[in-house]
């Protein structure tokens, strides 16, 4: 069963600006995990957040993990175009590494 | 040097016929997997094994059958393919079973007409 769930959708901004992803989880987890799928590629994996941490940050991007409310929250500061893709939440539920993906966010940077 | 690669990148064949996808993967990772992405981009797993052993089978027709001839391999054979059986089909491996980034390969574009 689909276990994540993303918003928005699809967000279009503007070279500079900061973009906010949101996903939300059902069951409990062992970690998330946020991926970025470039059109017409194969996932890449940004960043993990275990189940006992709240924030982890990697170079412009801010993951952030509220367990009590099943939710996760990517943020990309200072966007680039090169970073338009869509982007995947995935829980870990420690099912031997299955991962659980959310249905994604088009993101669209305009230079 | 391609970490998880998958062969072919592109796949048109018509009903009825039996087809398979190749994957490899020279990270040294324990476990492996397949992933079906459909045409609103989501993503399902199907099998996963963990040094040859199959770990986890979705509810996956018994016409989808993976095999893995080592740790490094993982095919997947589709018989009797249908229509519904188009997707991108990604192959994805991890260093163990759980609680670690998975990386993923280029996928497979099948298209049955």
């Amino acid at each position: 069963s689909q276990q994540g769930e993303e918003d928005p959708q699809a967000l279009s901004i503007q070279e500079g600006e900061n973009a906010t992803m949101n996903c939300s989880y059902k069951t409990s987890i062992n970690n998330l995990q946020w991926y970025r799928q470039n059109s017409g590629r194969g996932l890449v994996h940004l960043i993990l957040i275990r189940s006992n941490e709240r924030e982890k940050h990697s170079g412009r991007l801010r993951v952030t993990l509220d367990t009590s409310k099943k939710s996760s929250s990517l943020l990309i500061t200072a966007s680039r175009a090169a970073d338009t893709a869509s982007y995947f939440c995935a829980t870990d539920g420690n099912q031997g590494g299955k991962l659980i993906f959310g249905q994604g966010t088009e993101l669209s940077v305009k230079p | 040097d391609t970490a998880v690669s998958q062969t072919p990148k592109y796949l048109v064949t018509q009903m009825g016929n039996d087809k398979s996808i190749k994957c490899e993967q020279n990270l040294g990772h324990d476990t492996m997997y397949w992933y079906k992405q459909d045409s609103k981009k989501f993503l399902k797993i199907m099998f996963s094994y963990n040094n040859k052993e199959l770990i986890i089978n979705e509810t996956v027709p018994n016409r989808f059958s993976p095999k893995s001839p080592d740790k490094a391999h993982l095919n997947l054979h589709i018989n009797s393919l249908e229509l519904g059986d188009s997707a991108v089909y990604f192959c994805a491996s991890s260093l163990t079973g759980g609680d670690t980034e998975a990386f993923f390969g280029q996928g497979t574009r099948l298209t049955v007409v």
